[in-house]
């Protein structure tokens, strides 16, 4: 199974800070790479998919970038209903489907 | 737009089988195109994924617990359902029911159901 590492795993960060979250995944995954956002008590809500296509009606002050095994996602101005819990995951070698243990990103 | 809700008991006793049921609306699980996911969250912990299923009824198992899960699909209720076999308390979770994307990302999602596994 391809493992999916985030880092950091929490962030402090500020309204209007530009955050960046990181992902590797054990072998390359070409761009097969998705992020979600996902606030507490609710489903996780699409971001990107394929690494950087923006999902409809997510801001555009979220992108996504890399191949291969490094992935970032960059929030670019944080608003205050960003805070939330960050997942990536890998569909290029399916199955199994496999998730980023998460990033919490956290109000400073 | 898509909608999709999970229902089913929220208590299930250790040995028994967790039965969850997750109706389709806004569009039709027989069209094609997509394939439709159970995924699970344990209390505060990540996302776990535990199947798919075609409407032709082809599926895909998440190996870890392949040896107890069975998805199946009702097209005539727009319905597909996860069975989980000899729970224990390792899984208690929030249940989600999602479609998928080809190759495989998830872009509706069902609110989700917490089940409880405890006698």
């Amino acid at each position: 199974d391809i493992q999916m590492t985030q880092s950091p795993s929490s962030l402090s960060a500020s309204v209007g800070d530009r955050v960046t979250i990181t992902c590797r995944a054990s072998q390359s995954i070409s761009s097969y790479l998705n992020w979600y956002q996902q606030k507490p008590g609710k489903a996780p809500k699409l971001l990107i998919y394929a690494a950087s296509s923006l999902q409809s009606g997510v801001p555009s002050r979220f992108s996504g970038s890399g191949s291969g095994t490094d992935f970032t996602l960059t929030i670019s101005s944080l608003q205050p209903e960003d805070f939330a819990t960050y997942y990536c995951q890998q569909s290029y070698s399916t199955p199994p489907v496999t998730f980023g243990q998460g990033t919490r990103l956290e109000i400073k | 737009q898509v909608q999709l809700q999970e229902s089913g008991p929220g208590l299930v006793k250790p040995s028994q089988t967790l039965s969850l049921t997750c109706t389709v609306s806004g569009g039709s699980i027989s069209s094609g195109g997509y394939y439709w996911s159970w995924i699970r969250q344990h209390p505060g912990k990540g996302l776990e994924w535990i199947g798919y299923i075609y409407y032709s009824g082809s599926t895909y198992y998440n190996p870890s617990l392949k040896s107890r899960v069975t998805i199946s699909v009702d097209t005539s209720k727009n319905q597909f359902s996860l069975k989980l076999s000899s729970v224990t308390a390792a899984d208690t979770a929030v249940y989600y029911c999602a479609r998928v994307v080809s190759p495989a990302h998830f872009d509706y999602w069902g609110q989700g159901t917490l089940v409880t596994v405890s006698s």
